[in-house]
């Protein structure tokens, strides 16, 4: 069974820093691009950043660039999200997902940014 | 980057139902477009993926077509089940992005 499991959400200060861990089981992860997608509370989807089976190939959404960075370690079966300088903006649920289709999705880590 | 125009951003509909989603793209996608339903407090789920290709173990009353710019999602015959938020998605460039979703509601 594909599980995907976030980690790693929390309340942190405006100009802080967290980061994200997504653990992948019952699929062979170092076969699939990895995605974070999130969702501000009330609102629609955002893609936020990619990354492909062998992390050669890294992509941010405007949002994030310059202050999130995706990582992956195939051995352990886990993604990740370095987010530094935080806004409020910025407070959402943070999804992993598979693949360019999005093909399974975790049950979300809630990041909630304020003083 | 690819603007996703969804429509409609409501929908009140009954059981038995037959209901239709549209999407439009800024710019040409081939055939890279998702559609997703979410339900409150849950991840989104895929449905279509490919604008027309049925993902496994989802019900054959949902479908989508399309190609290029245009696309369509339907629901041929509403069930309770069906009442949520449904988003399309573009996987054709990065970035990657969502139409701003339509919320099925029971009429």
């Amino acid at each position: 069974e594909v599980q995907l499991v976030e980690s790693g959400g929390g309340l942190v200060n405006p100009g802080g820093s967290l980061r994200l861990s997504c653990a992948v089981s019952g699929f062979t992860s170092s076969r699939y691009s990895m995605n974070w997608v999130r969702q501000a509370p009330g609102k629609g989807l955002e893609w936020v950043s990619s990354i492909s089976s062998d992390s050669s190939n890294i992509n941010y959404a405007d949002s994030a660039k310059g202050r999130f960075t995706i990582s992956r370690d195939n051995a352990k079966n886990s993604l990740y999200l370095q987010m530094n300088s935080l806004r409020d903006e910025d407070t959402a649920v943070y999804y992993c997902a598979r693949d360019g289709r999005l093909d399974y999705w975790g049950q979300g880590t809630l990041v909630t940014v304020s003083s | 980057d690819i603007q996703m125009t969804q429509s409609p951003s409501s929908l009140s509909a009954s059981v038995g139902e037959r209901v239709t989603i549209t999407c439009q793209a800024s710019q040409d996608i081939r055939n890279y477009l998702n559609w997703f339903q979410q339900k409150p407090g849950k991840a989104p789920k895929l449905l279509i993926y490919g604008a027309s290709n049925l993902e496994t173990g989802v019900p054959s009353r949902f479908s989508g077509s399309g190609s290029g710019t245009d696309f369509t999602f339907t629901i041929s015959s509403l069930q309770p089940e069906d009442f949520a938020t449904y988003y399309c998605h573009q996987y054709d460039n990065v970035p990657y992005t969502f139409g701003q979703g339509t919320k099925l509601e029971i009429k």
